[in-house]
């Protein structure tokens, strides 16, 4: 099956500074979604962008498809960016309703 | 508009028992999937259903089910509850054919004793 790599694991960050996320896939999807898990468990939607760039307030993202890749913006980091990131992959193979996850970048934005 | 709704929050079970799990997908939305997390094993996928019928199904044991009911709210059920089962159980929905962009609910809690 398809593999979803996320790159770094860790991140430790000062506030105010700057971060890329990479999520690399191995085969083709339909769509790619990235998440923020918050300290209570839930994803909260970030963006879901199968190709192109978007942009909201201090983060953006990019997926590459034919590249087999995305990158994850973050910019002017803050403390309450702190926490786990995953991308999620829908597989083009897919029936539907099933995400591929990676195993997520945990980012800690120190004061 | 309301989202993602599961209930309980948090429950507390021992081995051996079983447990049931539910999900309220976004008004409008009729596909609702299944995830569990684990620190070991992170989200994986349990089970997808869209019109009450289960579409795609995850590499669980039969312990393991799930059912869609007619106003798209869904139930997981695990019996005969093993200690490796602790995890938090997620639920997501999805407005139509394909995965489209899914929204997740905040999760249940399942601590096996």
């Amino acid at each position: 099956g398809i593999q979803v790599e996320q790159s770094p694991p860790d991140l430790i960050l000062q506030e105010g500074a700057n971060s890329t996320l990479r999520c690399n896939f191995s085969d083709s999807v339909n769509n790619l979604q990235w998440f923020h898990q918050n300290p209570w468990g839930q994803l909260i939607n970030l963006f879901y962008i199968p190709s192109g760039t978007k942009q909201n307030g201090r983060l953006s993202a990019t997926t590459v498809a034919t590249e087999r890749y995305s990158l994850l913006y973050i910019s002017s980091s803050q403390t309450t960016d702190s926490g786990v990131y995953f991308c999620a992959v829908d597989p083009i193979y897919n029936q539907g309703g099933k995400l591929i996850f990676g195993q997520g970048t945990e980012l800690s934005v120190k004061p | 508009k309301a989202g993602v709704t599961q209930t309980p929050r948090y429950l507390i079970k021992t081995r051996g028992q079983q447990v049931t799990l539910s999900c309220s997908p976004i008004s409008g939305h009729r596909s609702v999937s299944w995830y569990q997390q684990t620190p070991g094993q992170g989200l994986q996928f349990l089970f997808e259903y869209f019109s009450e019928t289960q579409r795609n199904k995850g590499n669980f044991p039969g312990r393991f089910s799930g059912r869609q009911f007619s106003n798209s709210r869904s139930e997981m059920n695990v019996s005969t509850l093993e200690l490796g089962d602790s995890a938090l159980y997620l639920c997501a929905s999805s407005s139509g054919t394909g995965a489209g962009e899914l929204f997740f609910g905040e999760g249940s809690r399942l601590t096996v004793l």
